[in-house]
Order: structure tokens, then sequence, then C-alpha cells
């Protein structure tokens, strides 16, 4: 079955800086890879995703890059402000009937993320 | 519209009791599935299903039962829980009329003593 790594499993860094967090997978037939945000005691949230078709991706102060060669994808995030506080989770799933997600996520361990005022 | 909804949010339980946990979604989503989440191991999926009448195993599924008798709703019962059950666990659902993505229920703290 697919295996996602992600790292690092900590990062703090100061307001206004980027955070980067990566991620590999083993299964060559993901093409579907969202990343949620998840605060404390809350559900886990998509904040973005990006299918194998597309290499990058931009939602205002947040990115995602893709390389399917190379099996990994980044989360880069500009400009940080302290509500950027969170634990970060990326996922990966196969292509499904309709040429979407089969939703089976396999996600990686979380990246705990500290913006510092 | 209340998208996915959990109960109960907490619970505890003894060693060897059964439970449900309940999930339903109002979002004729075809996709249902549970995780259960662990400090430092992510979320991992227990069981799915892709339409009424159909479930599937996920990642862990030892000790847990689920079934789809509706659209709307998909519970998850522990049949003999053990305290390595204790977790957070998440309902999530999904549609392809939705670009595929999942939505979270707002999760289910379970404590086995």
């Amino acid at each position: 079955g697919e295996n996602v790594e992600q790292h690092p499993s900590t990062l703090s860094v100061q307001e206004g800086d980027s955070a980067v967090i990566k991620c590999t997978y083993s299964d060559s037939a993901s093409n579907y890879f969202p990343w949620y945000k998840q605060e404390l005691g809350k559900r886990p949230q998509l904040i973005i995703d990006i299918r194998s078709n597309v290499g990058e991706k931009k939602d205002q102060r947040i990115a995602v890059t893709l390389n399917k060669t190379a099996k990994h994808f980044s989360l880069h995030i500009t400009e940080t402000q302290p509500e950027d506080s969170a634990v970060y989770f990326c996922a990966a799933s196969e292509e499904g009937n309709s040429g979407g997600s089969n939703y089976k996520l396999t996600f990686g361990k979380g990246t705990l993320l500290t913006v510092n005022p | 519209n209340a998208g996915v909804t959990q109960t109960p949010k907490f619970q505890v339980l003894k060693t060897g009791q059964s439970m449900t946990l309940q999930c339903a979604q109002d979002m004729n989503h075809e996709y249902m599935s549970w995780y259960r989440q662990d400090p430092g191991m992510g979320l991992r999926l227990i069981h799915y299903s892709v339409g009424a009448g159909i479930t599937d195993q996920g990642e862990v599924p030892n000790g847990y039962n689920v079934s789809r008798s509706t659209t709307e709703d998909f519970p998850l019962r522990l049949l003999s829980a053990a305290p390595s059950q204790t977790s957070v666990y998440f309902c999530a659902s999904g549609s392809d009329r939705t670009g595929n993505t999942i939505y979270f229920g707002e999760g289910s703290w379970l404590t086995v003593v």
C-alpha cells in the first residue's frame, strides 16, 4: 500500500518568514495530494490540493508543488502569521473511477508549525 | 446543511464494552469513511464506503465493524473495546460532485479504561 513520509515533524518560524513542509510518497499510482490544517482540538480542514496533471498550485499565501518523477510534494506558506500555527498533514490517494480521488487517503504523520510573533 | 455530524463527542468505556459511534451527513455524499488519529501517527483509515450497501476495510480495521444502510449514515461499532482503541475518531464524507474533497466531522474522543 501507499506510504507517505512527512518532514519536518516540527517547524518554528518567525512571523513574516516562509515555511516549507515536504512529503514523499511510495505508490506511483497516487495522483491526488491534499493538504489539511488542524488546529488544536479541531477537525482537519482542507487548505489546498493538487492533482498529478498539475505541477504547482497557489492560493494567496499558500502554494503546493508536485514532482511526480521524484514522488514528492511540498507545501509553501509565505508571510506566515500567528494564526497559521497548527498541525499540517499531507496525504495521497489513487485515482478513482470518475478520474478524481478514490478517497482512500494515506496521511503523513503531521508537522507542528509554530509561528512566533 | 449541517455537514458531517458525529456523536458522541466524548465517551469513556470500560474494557470489553461495546459501543457505536454515529456519523451522519446531509450532503448526499456517496463516500464516507472513518479515521482514527493517535499522537504522532497522523490519521489512519479504518473502514470506508463508496455507497449504500458497500463497505470495505482500510488500514486498521481490526476490532471495528461498519454498515451503510443509507446514504446519510455510517456508524462505527466497537465490538469489545480495548485500551488500544483509545483515540480520536473522525468521520469523513466526499463526493465526485465536489471535486473529491473529503470533509471531516468534528471528531469523537474515546477513552477505554
